[in-house]
């Protein structure tokens, strides 16, 4: 099956500072890629839809300047969360989705995710 | 909200035991499907059940839908330790590519 990595798998970091984190799909294109955020023993919340060479549409409630997403090709996205404060620890995952016969493919694969811990 | 919810919230069953959660979400959808998630880790697809489908099969996995409920629910037969892990499912919003998912079951399988 597709393969979705995440990079860094686990980053410290101190208040203040930003942290970017990349999703890469290692064998098949994606022109649409997902990110989550999932604090623990909870589902799944879904915080933005990346889209390659175009803005990424982002969830109610969802701050675009504080977490800032970049699709720039059809193997990268990356999510840049920035002047990170302890609130901002969590686990983030992000998918995608295959394009073929001409529509995005139901199934999404998940990168291993990254956690968050801003000190 | 638009997320689903899962019952129950935590299941404790011995190895060989059926395992069934359920999944009722609140918008029209495209098809549901269902993920695991071992600790700390990303989320494995298990089985997807579009919304004109009624039930699913892939191995130890029975999945039904029932859309004038608006509910699904997942059956692991024969369970194992291995099978320890959250199990969420998540429905495709109609008209869009999101997904929204459950509240999640965290299932625990003893020895």
């Amino acid at each position: 099956g597709a393969v979705v990595s995440q990079h860094p798998s686990r980053v410290i970091c101190k208040s203040g500072t930003s942290v970017k984190i990349e999703c890469r799909s290692l064998d098949f294109q994606a022109t649409t890629m997902f990110w989550y955020r999932q604090f623990p023993k909870q589902s799944l919340m879904l915080m933005a839809t990346s889209n390659e060479g175009s803005k990424a549409t982002y969830e109610q409630g969802v701050e675009k300047d504080k977490f800032l997403i970049n699709h720039a090709s059809l193997t990268l996205s990356t999510l840049t969360v920035t002047s990170a404060h302890p609130e901002d620890s969590s686990f983030y995952i992000c998918s995608a989705s295959e394009w073929g016969a001409g529509r995005l493919q139901e199934t999404q694969y998940f990168g291993p995710g990254t956690r968050l811990l801003v000190l | 909200s638009q997320q689903g919810e899962e019952d129950p919230q935590a299941l404790s069953i011995q190895e060989g035991e059926n395992a069934t959660m359920n999944c009722s979400y609140k918008t029209s959808i495209n098809n549901l499907q269902w993920y695991r998630q071992n600790s700390g880790r990303g989320l494995v697809h298990l089985i997807l059940i579009r919304s004109n489908e009624r039930e699913k099969h892939s191995g130890r996995l029975r999945v039904t839908l029932d859309t004038s409920k608006k509910s699904s629910s997942l059956l692991i037969t024969a369970s194992r330790a291995a099978d320890t892990a959250s199990y969420f499912c998540a429905t495709a919003i109609s008209g869009t590519y999101k997904y929204i998912f459950g509240t999640g079951t965290r299932l625990k399988v003893l020895a």
